[in-house]
């Protein structure tokens, strides 16, 4: 089974830099990956890890690893809009057509000004 | 705009009733994916249909069923409905040629509400 705890709810300033953390626990892994979904809407794909390291896009960057099983999101110069729920998951299934994903519960961001 | 259609936006039924909600990917697409997302249990995988055919299973009760017709859209039935089978379900689809299957686009959602 698959096991994935993210903290609940975090706040930050409009300008700053927050880290959200992401731990699991899985019988497989294939790869790991965050969403990012706004109140009553659908999520929207962040980023995905396959192996270690880090991997940046532009104001987003997710860490990865796999022996800690522990992830990160990175978040820089924070603007409201940002404010959003953030949810860790993970694949845990071998195949390229294989695309059952697990979900953590999400991480609520508050964005202040 | 994913380019992920879900309809209907609302629903509301009685308990013990059938509904069906109904999913067309993005253009290219081959994979279509429900989920289930509840207060209490966050977003949960149902199940996933490649081409046509069922791909992978999630925790999807007996008294629910999916499929996948040749134009690639889905639908999702739900039978003899429960009280906490409320929830919004959405839809997502992925599987372009080159594309990461990690990469799911999602529909709006349907909020279906069981009273």
């Amino acid at each position: 089974g698959q096991n994935i705890d993210q903290p609940t709810e975090m706040t930050a300033t409009e300008g700053a830099i927050v880290q959200i953390n992401c731990t699991y626990q899985t019988s497989g892994f294939n790869g790991l990956f965050w969403y990012q979904q706004h109140a009553g809407e659908a999520p929207t794909f962040l980023s995905y890890n396959v192996l270690d390291g880090l991997e940046e896009k532009g104001r987003f960057s997710s860490f990865l690893s796999r022996s800690k099983g522990y992830s990160y999101l990175l978040l820089k110069e924070l603007q409201m809009k940002d404010s959003a729920s953030y949810l860790c998951g993970l694949s845990a299934d071998r195949g390229s057509t294989l695309g059952r994903l697990y979900f953590g519960r999400g991480t609520q961001l508050t964005v202040w000004p | 705009d994913s380019g992920v259609t879900q309809t209907p936006k609302h629903l509301i039924t009685a308990t013990g009733q059938r509904v069906t909600l109904r999913c067309s990917p993005r253009s290219g697409d081959l994979s279509v994916y429900w989920y289930q997302q509840s207060l209490d249990q966050g977003l949960q995988f149902l199940i996933q249909y490649y081409n046509g055919e069922e791909r992978a299973k999630g925790n999807i009760l007996e008294r629910f069923s999916a499929q996948q017709f040749p134009d690639l859209h889905s639908e999702l039935n739900l039978s003899s409905l429960e009280l906490g089978d409320s929830a919004l379900y959405f839809c997502a689809s992925s599987g372009r040629q080159g594309a990461s299957v990690y990469e799911q686009y999602f529909g709006p959602g349907t909020r279906l509400t069981v009273t």
